[in-house]
């Protein structure tokens, strides 16, 4: 299994206003990946981070609006630009690797005000 | 692109009882099979994954079947109970080389009553 920590748990944001969760993993990783939860939904996927090379973002998400970083193999970081309340959702960090199982976050939960 | 049916949406059971999720996936290549719970405030927990090459899969009161022709995919929780309470998502994916992306169900919310 993966250990997966992710701050901050919670917050709640001025619209207009940018947040950056932070994705650290006890151990070395290929991919990590961020997913949205928007109250009582599934988890949908924003973007997988590769490290040393640019996020791929899934339809409906762009760089400008969740720009990530992905600087080594154990972190990740996603920022949520320009807020607006229809941006208030759990945020989740996710890892993988080949022919194993996806260990989730305990999340981010956002409330933009 | 894969596709995942989840049914009930939600269930309510009484303590003892059995409670039983179906999901459904379109891609016949998907070859891994994930379920998660979810509890309040929580993420997702990895409860139990069946793969492709295997029908059945148990682990104490849950287990998970599939049928690869049908394409669809189950969760049994036998003796619940009211910790059992949470909302379970499956998921679905091609489990290889260059491949990683899980797709989800849009979950279940279980109330076990006591």
């Amino acid at each position: 299994s993966a250990v997966i920590s992710q701050k901050p748990s919670r917050d709640i944001c001025q619209r207009g206003t940018s947040l950056t969760i932070q994705c650290q993993v006890d151990s070395q990783v290929t991919m990590m990946f961020w997913y949205r939860q928007q109250p009582g939904q599934s988890l949908t996927l924003i973007a997988t981070a590769n490290q040393g090379s640019e996020a791929t973002y899934e339809s409906g998400f762009v760089i400008d609006k969740f720009p990530i970083s992905r600087p080594n193999l154990t972190f990740s970081t996603l920022t949520v630009s320009n807020m607006s309340p229809e941006d208030s959702s759990i945020y989740l960090c996710s890892v993988d690797r080949v022919n194993t199982e996806a260990f989730f976050g305990q999340g981010t939960r956002l409330t933009v005000v | 692109g894969e596709n995942v049916e989840q049914h009930p949406s939600t269930l309510s059971v009484q303590e003892g009882d059995s409670a039983v999720i179906k999901c459904t996936y379109s891609d016949s290549a998907s070859n891994y099979f994930p379920w998660y719970k979810q509890e309040l405030g929580k993420g997702p927990q990895l409860i139990i994954d069946i793969r492709s090459n295997v029908g059945e899969k148990k682990d104490q009161r849950i287990a998970v079947t599939l049928n690869k022709t049908a394409k669809h995919f189950s969760l049994h929780i036998t003796e619940t109970q009211p910790e059992d309470s949470a909302v379970y998502f499956c998921a679905a994916k091609y489990s290889g080389a260059g491949s990683y992306q899980l797709t989800f169900g849009k979950g279940t919310k279980l109330s076990v009553i006591p």
